[in-house]
């Protein structure tokens, strides 16, 4: 399976702050890589599929970037409603056996 | 506005069965694919089965490959999960997700993109 390295496994970070959260594949996995956020007591939220594209209705300051083995995930200026743990997901596998999570990033303010 | 309801879980003891149910609404379920996640208590996340938008083509992860069955019924718009021989790190939230595919027609097979939107989910414990 195609393993995922989410770094760091937790930040704290204040108001108005710029955020960043890298995800490393084992593997190149072209551009299949999607980011979520996931709130205390809540189900994943999809925010950011092929690894670049915003989901409809997700605020602009969330962004990815990235290509191949390492991505990146950006939150422009952290809100309050922003805490959470983020995970990077792959999709590279066919068929889709090994689907993978990174292992997430608690963000707290 | 699309809603997933899981019911199903509960506590079970090792080497016991559980079926799990995800109701959906608010879409055309028989065009989607489905998939199920869990999450260990305090862990991240693991994809663990997921099926076509006909119920013709399953596939699992390894963990749980040959003890767990995944099935729809289009008529009802329901998605199930069938646990069997079920083991302490089984243990999780199970959540059923609305999943984007796409079908690869060189390596005939469906790539499973991403998992859009989730259920509550509902809690499943192995333990004696």
């Amino acid at each position: 399976d195609i393993q995922m390295t989410q770094s760091p496994s937790s930040l704290s970070a204040s108001v108005g702050d710029r955020v960043t959260i890298t995800c490393q594949a084992s593997q190149d996995i072209n551009y299949y890589l999607n980011w979520y956020q996931q709130k205390p007591g809540k189900a994943p939220k999809l925010l950011i599929f092929d690894a670049s594209n915003l989901e409809t209705g997700v605020p602009s300051r969330f962004s990815g970037s990235g290509s191949g083995t390492d991505f990146t995930f950006t939150i422009s200026s952290l809100q309050p409603e922003d805490i959470a743990t983020y995970y990077c997901q792959q999709y590279n596998n066919l068929p889709p056996g090994g689907l993978t999570f990174g292992g997430g990033t608690k963000v707290e303010i | 506005e699309v809603q997933l309801l899981e019911s199903g879980g509960g506590l079970v003891q090792p080497g016991g069965s559980l079926r799990l149910s995800c109701a959906a609404s608010g879409f055309t379920f028989s065009t989607y694919a489905m998939s199920w996640v869990r999450q260990a208590p305090g862990k991240g996340l693991e994809w663990v089965s997921g099926i076509s938008s006909s119920g013709g083509t399953t596939y699992y992860a390894d963990s749980v490959k040959g003890r767990f069955t995944m099935s729809r019924d289009n008529s009802k718009k329901t998605l199930y999960l069938q646990m069997n021989s079920l083991r302490a790190e089984d243990t999780a939230i199970y959540y059923c997700a609305k999943t984007a595919v796409h079908y690869d027609s060189v390596w005939g097979s469906y790539r499973f993109k991403w998992f859009d939107p989730w259920g509550q989910g509902t809690l499943v414990t192995v333990s004696s």
